[in-house]
């Protein structure tokens, strides 16, 4: 079964600095996608960021990237130059080919001190 | 703005009732999915939809059903409600049914009381 680890309910950020959101996942399937999502307290869900599981280079989007290492079976997103707008709720995510179902994480917290 | 519309946007009901929540995925997306986000539970996957069939199953209750329609416009019927379906209901669309970027409506906020 597909599994998503997310072990900071809450993180703290200087404005400008950059921060690391942490994602492990656990599964058996090796062909599968991970997704990053946003979500501010508005409510909406903004996607972020995506990495395949046969993607050789880590995903970059902007001031997002991935740090993609698979044999540890972790996907964590770094936020460089962290702004005010950053503080939201972020989500990692997996879906595989197996069983197409995607499974969130509980999700972190971000907080962007200015 | 993701291209994918949700109505309506809030909805107020009493127990035992039920309600129709629709989903419109991005122009040219094939496949739709729902999603049921709640404080205790977080965010479930409950059902997916390509091109009019049903192509994933999650968390989904028996008194909820969905359905995508040849236009690929979807519907999620939730039926004799009780409390705990109060929560917050995504949509979301990819252009094919593999691990591929899914972009979520603004959601339905439903509160059963």
């Amino acid at each position: 079964a597909q599994k998503i680890t997310q072990t900071q309910p809450g993180m703290f950020v200087q404005e400008k600095e950059a921060v690391t959101l942490d994602c492990t996942y656990d599964t058996s399937d090796p062909s599968y996608g991970l997704f990053w999502y946003k979500q501010p307290s508005s409510g909406e869900m903004i996607f972020l960021i995506y990495q395949g599981s046969y993607d050789q280079q880590n995903a970059t989007e902007g001031r997002y990237s991935l740090n993609f290492q698979k044999a540890r079976k972790s996907a964590n997103l770094v936020i460089s130059a962290s702004q005010l707008g950053d503080s939201a709720m972020y989500f990692c995510a997996i879906i595989n080919t197996g069983g197409f179902k995607t499974i969130f994480g509980a999700g972190t917290r971000l907080f962007v001190k200015a | 703005d993701s291209g994918v519309t949700q109505t309506p946007k809030h909805l107020i009901t009493a127990t035992g009732q039920r309600v129709t929540l629709r989903c419109s995925p991005r122009s040219g997306d094939l496949s739709v999915y729902w999603y049921q986000q709640s404080l205790d539970q977080g965010l479930q996957f409950l059902i997916q939809y390509y091109n009019g069939e049903e192509r994933a199953k999650g968390n989904i209750l028996e008194r909820f059903s969905a359905q995508q329609f040849p236009d690929l416009h979807s519907e999620l019927n939730l039926s004799s409600l009780e409390l705990g379906d109060s929560a917050l209901y995504f949509c979301a669309s990819s252009v094919g049914q593999g691990e591929e970027t899914q972009y979520f409506g603004p959601g339905t906020r439903l509160l059963v009381l």
